[in-house]
Formats: C-alpha cells, sequence, structure tokens
C-alpha cells in the first residue's frame, strides 16, 4: 500500500542553521513526489517536486529510490521558512492529483 | 484572487443534519479534488473529477457523502445525516490535468459536528 512517513512532527532551528526535513514513502512503482507547504493563515501550496530537481526559495530534495526517501532540505534556514511542511507521493499517469500526504512537519525556525 | 475559492468558511452543525459545501476551481482548470484533513493528519483523498466526470472514489467516502460537478466549473460536496466523526477540514483543489501541473487548493472549509 501506498505511505508517506514523515517522522518528525515539530521541527525547530535557530536561523542560519541547517535544516533538514524527513520524508520516506512506501510505493511499488514509480514514485512522484512533492513537497507542500502551508504558512501561517495561508492555503497549502506546492513547494516543489521531484521531477523538476529545481531549488525553491533555498530548498531542494532529492528523490532516492533505494532508501524510498524525498528529504527536504536547507543549508541556512530563515525566519520566514516558519510553516507545516508535507511530503506528497503521486503515482502519476490517469492518477495525477491524487497524492497521499504524510502527517506533516511544523518548522519553526528562531531568531 | 483567482485561486481556488471555497465556501462557507466554517460550518457547525448538529448531528443528523446534511450539509453542502460548494468549490469554484481555477476555471482553466479540468481537474478537481476534494481531499479532508482531520486534526494533526495530513489531507487524504476523497473524491476527484475530470470535467463533470466523477473519476474516482476513496473507500473513505461512505455512502453519506456525494460529490457533483455538474457543469465541469465548481463543484458541491455533500454529507447526509452528520456524524461527530465527520468533523474535520474539506479541502478543494484543481489541475490543468497535464503532467507536471500542481495542485492549487482552497482555504478548506472546517466543518464541525456537535
Amino acid at each position: 500500500a501506498q505511505r508517506v512517513t514523515q517522522p518528525e512532527k515539530l521541527l525547530s532551528v535557530f536561523k542560519g542553521a541547517p535544516v533538514e526535513l524527513k520524508c520516506n514513502y512506501s510505493y511499488s512503482g514509480s514514485p512522484e513526489l512533492f513537497w507542500y507547504v502551508q504558512y501561517s493563515r495561508q492555503r497549502l501550496q506546492l513547494l516543489l517536486r521531484h521531477i523538476s530537481r529545481e531549488s525553491i526559495k533555498g530548498f531542494t530534495a532529492d528523490l532516492n529510490k533505494g532508501e524510498t526517501s524525498f528529504h527536504l532540505k536547507k543549508p541556512f534556514a530563515q525566519e520566514e521558512d516558519s510553516a507545516m511542511y508535507y511530503c506528497a507521493l503521486g503515482m502519476g499517469g490517469s492518477t495525477l492529483g491524487r497524492l497521499y500526504f504524510g502527517r506533516g512537519t511544523q518548522l519553526t525556525v528562531w531568531p | 484572487d483567482t485561486g481556488v475559492s471555497q465556501n462557507p468558511r466554517h460550518k457547525i452543525t448538529k448531528r443528523g443534519q446534511n450539509v453542502t459545501f460548494r468549490c469554484d476551481p481555477i476555471s482553466e482548470h479540468n481537474r478537481l479534488y476534494w481531499y479532508r484533513q482531520t486534526l494533526g493528519q495530513g489531507p487524504e483523498f476523497l473524491t476527484y473529477f475530470q470535467n463533470e466526470a466523477q473519476l474516482e472514489k476513496s473507500r473513505l467516502l461512505s455512502d453519506r457523502f456525494s460529490a457533483e460537478r455538474p457543469k465541469g466549473s465548481f463543484s458541491t460536496l455533500e454529507i447526509q445525516r452528520t456524524e461527530q466523526g465527520d468533523s474535520a477540514m474539506y479541502l478543494c483543489a484543481s489541475t490543468q490535468g497535464q503532467i507536471n501541473s500542481p495542485l492549487h487548493f482552497g482555504n478548506g472549509t472546517r466543518l464541525t459536528v456537535t
């Protein structure tokens, strides 16, 4: 069965410190992985997706099929990065948009 | 704001009552999704439409739930005979339905069943 695990419910770092939000998935096919972010009082929005291989707001994520992981990383956290982050798994093709979300990690960046 | 719009933002109802939520997607998006999010969890898929056709329903969607998208534009989600376990945030999202098109979420409707 498809599953996304985000082991950390809460994560706190100081401004300028590196941050890594962990995400592991379970899926036997070819996965599509995403990170969504929800800032305070805003709607859920896409941060980045593995297929794009891009860096957004300084965040990167690499799909590691061997470890079934898609960890989100940023070398120097900023206070404005404080938000709820959700890792999501898609199976592509005709199921486009049908995503399995993890429970989320609340990131707090202290000044 | 030309994003996904959901109404109402909040709904409080008594157990056993029926409720209906509305979602207006981004106008050129042909795919529309409903998700449910309970406290401390990520969104869970309920159902989706391509234009007016409902193509998939999750097992989470009991027969008390029904969704429609009559003209391929806005969608409604109705819950009949609400139960306390239905209390959640109901999220709507839309996309153009092409590979790499991201999901655009609405602000959600928060349902509280007393």
